[in-house]
């Protein structure tokens, strides 16, 4: 089946230093992702993408979808405490309101102050 | 708050058991979402209903079912319960093509 590789699979960083993220499919993607996940709450969309080469960019962060439409980054830079969490990819093949998102395995960042 | 809501937050329950999840999508959402989320699988898509009807079907168990009633509200019932069945349980919902979360019900099978 479909399946998405997140890497890295965990990181540990100091305040203020820049975090890259990625998630690599075997397939094409039409919507692309990102969300992040605090203990004991659901995830929480962070930034949404839609067209193979768009980059959008939310505050601090900054995600692009990859032109081969296989694979998509996510960049957070001058990291602080509370970007602490577990960042999930997620990827659609269908049209909207057709179906599952594939979920990447997560990326989990600790944030040293 | 993303605006959906699941009850209940928290349910422990024995092997063997029914017990029935419930989630109210965003207001305006046609579609619902079920995940499973434990701590060696990720998040697992189960099932998808659309207005009322089945739209997708993911990796979900027969034991498992879910529906989604005409004021939209959805409910995940899990039967012949496990001990690998404990996760965490999460509704989403959407209008589009973007999916948003709820808090989750976390189900302990003890």
């Amino acid at each position: 089946g479909q399946q998405l590789n997140q890497s890295p699979q965990s990181m540990f960083i100091q305040e203020g230093e820049d975090v890259s993220m990625n998630c690599t499919s075997s397939s094409i993607f039409n919507t692309w992702l990102w969300y992040k996940q605090e203990p004991g709450e659901g995830p929480v969309l962070l930034i949404a993408l839609y067209k193979a080469g768009e980059l959008t960019s939310n505050g601090r962060l900054t995600a692009q979808f990859g032109i081969t439409r296989k694979d998509s980054f996510l960049n957070i830079s001058a990291s602080i405490p509370s970007d602490v969490g577990i960042y999930f990819c997620a990827g659609r093949t269908g049209s909207s309101n057709t179906g599952k998102l594939i979920f990447g395995q997560g990326t989990t960042l600790q944030v040293k102050p | 708050d993303s605006g959906v809501t699941q009850t209940p937050k928290h349910l422990i329950t024995a092997t063997g058991q029914r017990v029935t999840l419930r989630c109210s999508p965003r207001s305006g959402d046609l579609s619902v979402y079920w995940y499973q989320q434990s701590l060696d699988q990720g998040l697992q898509f189960l099932i998808q209903y659309y207005n009322g009807e089945e739209r997708a079907k993911g990796n979900i168990l027969e034991r498992f079912s879910a529906q989604q009633f005409p004021d939209l509200h959805s409910e995940l019932n899990l039967s012949s319960l496990e001990l690998g069945d404990s996760a965490l349980y999460f509704c989403a919902s959407s209008i589009e093509d973007t999916q948003y979360f709820g808090p989750g019900t976390r189900l302990t099978v003890l």
